[in-house]
C-alpha cells in the first residue's frame, strides 16, 4: 500500500460543483503539502500544514481551500470548480526538521472541470 | 516571479550517453537543492540532492554539481538509460521552514 494515499485519482466534473481531495498517509510525518501541476508550468504549492493546527497559503491558494482533520489527513476542497482548475493534484508530506525538506509524493489525482 | 528556472522543456538523449538537466535560481538565501524525477501516471520520487556547503554529490549514475555564484545547479546522468526517461524537476529551499520551490521541469527522453 501507498504511504500516501489520494483519493479519488480521477474525477471529471462541472463548473460550479463543490469538489474534495483528500490525502492520508502512513509516513507518520507532521507535515503535508498539496501541490498543482500544469504541463509547462510544473509543481506550484496550493496550501501546506506544518501540524493540525496550522494552515499555510501557498503560491496559488485562491480558488481553494484546506482542511488539517488530523496529523494523518489532509484534505483540499474547491468550493465552486472552474475549468482553469483542471490539473493533476498532489498532496506530499514531509519530516519536520529534516534539512533537505525532502518531499514523498502521493500518486496524484486528476481533475477536470467542464 | 519563478525563483528555480529550467530554461529546457526537453532533451533526447541517446542510450549510453550522457544526459545533462540544467537548473537555475535566483534566490541566494537557497540552502538544498533537490531532484525529483516523474514518471506519467505517478507522482514525482526523489532522485538526488545537494547542499550549498558542497559543490558535487554523486549516487550511482547520478551525479549533481551546484555553482553557487552562477547560481546554477545540473544533473549529470551516465550512462543514460531508457528507463530514466521520465519529467525531471529541479527544486530548492532556504535553511527555515519555508517548503521547497520546484521548476517547470525538464522531459528527458533516452533513445535505444
Amino acid at each position: 500500500d501507498a504511504d500516501v494515499t489520494q483519493t479519488p485519482r480521477n474525477r471529471i466534473t462541472k463548473t460550479g460543483k463543490r469538489i474534495m481531495l483528500e490525502c492520508s498517509q502512513t509516513k507518520g510525518h507532521d507535515r503535508m503539502y498539496w501541490y498543482r501541476q500544469d504541463p509547462g508550468l510544473g509543481l506550484r504549492l496550493i496550501y501546506y500544514s506544518f501540524d493540525v493546527k496550522d494552515i499555510n497559503k501557498g503560491e496559488i491558494s485562491d480558488g481553494y481551500s484546506v482542511s488539517r482533520q488530523a496529523q494523518a489527513k489532509f484534505s483540499l476542497s474547491l468550493e465552486s470548480a472552474i475549468p482553469n482548475q483542471t490539473a493533476l493534484y498532489f498532496c506530499a508530506t514531509s519530516v519536520e526538521g529534516a534539512g533537505t525538506g525532502e518531499l514523498f509524493f502521493g500518486e496524484g489525482s486528476r481533475l477536470t472541470v467542464l | 516571479d519563478q525563483q528555480v528556472k529550467q530554461n529546457s522543456p526537453s532533451l533526447s538523449v541517446q542510450e549510453g550517453r550522457i544526459s545533462i538537466l540544467n537548473c537555475d535560481y535566483t534566490n541566494s538565501m537557497f540552502d538544498y537543492f533537490l531532484w525529483y524525477k516523474k514518471y506519467p501516471a505517478e507522482g514525482p520520487t526523489f532522485l538526488i540532492s545537494i547542499s550549498s556547503i558542497k559543490d558535487k554529490n554523486e549516487d550511482g549514475r547520478f551525479t549533481v554539481f551546484l555553482n553557487k555564484s552562477a547560481k546554477h545547479l545540473s544533473l549529470h546522468i551516465v550512462p543514460s538509460q531508457p528507463g530514466d526517461s521520465a519529467v525531471y524537476f529541479c527544486a530548492a529551499r532556504d535553511s527555515g521552514n519555508t517548503p521547497l520551490v520546484f521548476g517547470k521541469g525538464t522531459r528527458l527522453s533516452v533513445i535505444a
